[in-house]
Order: structure tokens, then C-alpha cells, then sequence
């Protein structure tokens, strides 16, 4: 079954730092999105990307964060210079997409534990 | 104000004991979409169940059945006769038209302990 790989899973980074957080969506898949879930927290949306642009953001995904789709496989987010308070779990996850007219469920990653320190 | 309730944070159960765990949520719109995702120690997050505002059918799928009731905005998970396997934090989420459902709202998760 087709699934969403994402590396690392676990990264440790030193404040100010710049991490790429890498994810390979379901193939067949045209909408991609990151996730960030703080430690015994609940899951918080940050972006939506589709035809290679942001379709929707939340107010967490400020200036210090982008997305990128470098190649026809590869999902990337990027925080340029991190804080204490970016340490989290980073889930990527995509879909068919509903415009598309596939499903609307999200698949999800195994996740990537960023910490920062 | 939160779009997805799911009041109980923790419960414990005794293997082979039904569980139901509740999630409330809150719209304006006419079209959504509800969701339970399962997160189990390993972290990941799986996919269990959609439901869209048009169809309250309840479901069932072996141990597990949903309760969907626009009236009371209740998207209730039921596990029968629960196993240690299903220990885990259970999601609620919600997608809505405007953002083309592409914008998943969660709750703040249950986590279901099951006991042998």
C-alpha cells in the first residue's frame, strides 16, 4: 500500500539554525501539506501546497517558514533560523484533493521529531 | 472558540471492554467533512474513517462504529470489545468548504489506555 515517507526522523538543531525537513508524497497525490504537532498537543495545520504553490496557511506559518517541491517526488519544509518553541513533530501528509474530485482524506507521514536546542 | 471538542483526555479500559470516545465540533458551514485518526506510541497517524455532512449514516467496521448526528454535532467513535492493540491517542478532525477541505481542524486527541 502506498505510503508517505518522510526523513529525518528525528532531527536535533542548535537555535538560528536552518533545517529542510524532506517528505515524499503517494504518487498519485496532488496536494500536499505540513502539520506540526508540540509534544502532548494536538495536531496544528501550517500549510497547503497544489500546481506548486501555497494554496492555504495558517498564522504559524509565518516568514520563517517555506515549502518547496524541488522534483516531481520530493515535498520540503523549510524554517530558516529556529527557535526553542519550533521543537515539535512535523507531519507531512497529502491527498487526492477534492477539486480534483479524489478523496478528501489526508494521508500522513511517519513524522519527523525536530529539537531544538 | 475550537472547532473540535473531544472533552475526555485520558481513559482507561480493561481489555475486552466497549469504549466509545466523543467529539463535538462546531461549523457554519452546510459541507464538511468529519475524520478519527489513530495515533499509536509509534507516533504515526492512520487514517480510520471519513464521513461528510450529507451522509449520517452510521458506520460500522468490525470492532469499530461511528456515530455521526448533525443535531447534536457529535462524531462518536465506538470500539467493541477493545484490545491491548488498540491503546493509542484518538483524533477528531474536521475539513470544511471554503478551504476546499484541504484544512484539517483536530481535536486534542483521546488517549484510549487498554489494560489486558
Amino acid at each position: 500500500e502506498p505510503e508517505v515517507t518522510q526523513t529525518p526522523s528525528h532531527q536535533v538543531t542548535q537555535m538560528g539554525q536552518e533545517v529542510i525537513l524532506r517528505c515524499v508524497p503517494i504518487s498519485n497525490h496532488l496536494y500536499f501539506y505540513w502539520y506540526r504537532q508540540i509534544l502532548g498537543q494536538k495536531v496544528e495545520f501550517l500549510v497547503s501546497f497544489y500546481n506548486n504553490e501555497i494554496s492555504e496557511k495558517s498564522e504559524i506559518f509565518d516568514d520563517q517558514f517555506s515549502v518547496e517541491r524541488p522534483d516531481g517526488s520530493n515535498f520540503t519544509l523549510k524554517i530558516r533560523s529556529t527557535k526553542l518553541e519550533d521543537s515539535a513533530m512535523y507531519f507531512c501528509a497529502s491527498s487526492e484533493g477534492f477539486e480534483r474530485g479524489g478523496r478528501v482524506e489526508q494521508y500522513f507521514g511517519p513524522g519527523t521529531r525536530l529539537t531544538v536546542t | 472558540a475550537q472547532k473540535v471538542t473531544q472533552a475526555q483526555t485520558e481513559i482507561s479500559v480493561v481489555e475486552k471492554e466497549d469504549v466509545t470516545l466523543d467529539c463535538v465540533y462546531e461549523t457554519r458551514d452546510t459541507t464538511y467533512y468529519l475524520f478519527w485518526y489513530k495515533q499509536p506510541p509509534s507516533g504515526e497517524l492512520v487514517f480510520l474513517i471519513r464521513r461528510n455532512s450529507f451522509d449520517e449514516q452510521n458506520e460500522i467496521s468490525g470492532r469499530y462504529s461511528w456515530n455521526f448526528q448533525k443535531s447534536t454535532s457529535s462524531f462518536n467513535f465506538t470500539i467493541t470489545a477493545s484490545q491491548v492493540v488498540d491503546s493509542a491517542v484518538y483524533f477528531c478532525a474536521l475539513s470544511e468548504a471554503p478551504d476546499n477541505f484541504n484544512k484539517f481542524y483536530f481535536g486534542s486527541g483521546t488517549k484510549l489506555n487498554v489494560k489486558p
